[in-house]
């Protein structure tokens, strides 16, 4: 199972972008990248998914180099209500075998 | 509202008592997985099951138990509980295997006294 790496907190501006990268070297041929945001005393919730290059939705950007051995969270112009902690998580695409298995996450502080 | 349904939001017990905790997954999700997260601690996967039948185990004590029933709900069985099973558990439902995209609900908040 592929092992996640996340730097431990960050922290940043209102309006400024916040970019968190998640190592996971022994990333799996079949394994997608998820990342989901968790409020204090609130359960994960999903924001965005990739394979590989680039993913984009309304909230955030995902970049995934051509080895997958890393992926990159990007949230344009951070307000003070993305002060969360934020989660990388590597799942296998396995039909009988799925894991979740969450690392230790990115706690990022937003000041104003 | 995320669409998955925990039971109770809140509980308090004490040492070696034995309590449980419900799961209603999302619309249409066969999949069900619970989580543990102790303060400020991160989250530990404990046990899935898809269609009624468990499928991946992770680090769930014994004293600790689930089963998933034909309407797909789930529930979570902590006996002789311990101050240390204070927590968060949290269920999250998948249709099947997307590869992470999964709905969580809101938790349980476990106080052992």
């Amino acid at each position: 199972l592929a092992k996640t790496t996340q730097p431990i907190s960050m922290d940043s501006y209102e309006g400024q972008e916040v970019n968190i990268t998640c190592s996971h070297n022994n990333i799996a041929t079949n394994d997608y990248i998820t990342w989901y945001q968790q409020f204090p005393s609130q359960g994960p919730r999903f924001i965005i998914q990739g394979y590989k290059t680039k993913v984009t939705n309304e909230v955030a950007s995902l970049f995934i180099p051509a080895d997958r051995k890393s992926s990159t969270l990007s949230l344009p112009r951070v307000s003070l209500s993305d002060t969360a902690v934020y989660y990388c998580l590597v799942a296998l695409a396995s039909y009988n075998t799925d894991k979740l298995i969450f690392g230790t996450g990115t706690r990022l502080q937003v000041f104003p | 509202d995320s669409g998955v349904t925990q039971t109770p939001k809140h509980l308090i017990t004490a040492t070696g008592q034995r309590v449980t905790l419900r799961c209603s997954p999302r619309s249409g999700d066969l999949s069900v997985y619970w989580y543990q997260q102790s303060l400020d601690q991160g989250l530990q996967f404990l046990i899935q099951y898809y269609n009624g039948e468990e499928r991946a185990k992770g680090n769930i004590l014994e004293r600790f138990s689930a089963q998933q029933f034909p309407d797909l709900h789930s529930e979570l069985n902590l006996s002789s509980l311990e101050l240390g099973d204070s927590a968060l558990y949290f269920c999250a439902s998948s249709v099947e295997v997307t590869g992470g995209g999964y709905t969580f609900g809101s938790g349980t908040r476990l106080t052992v006294v």
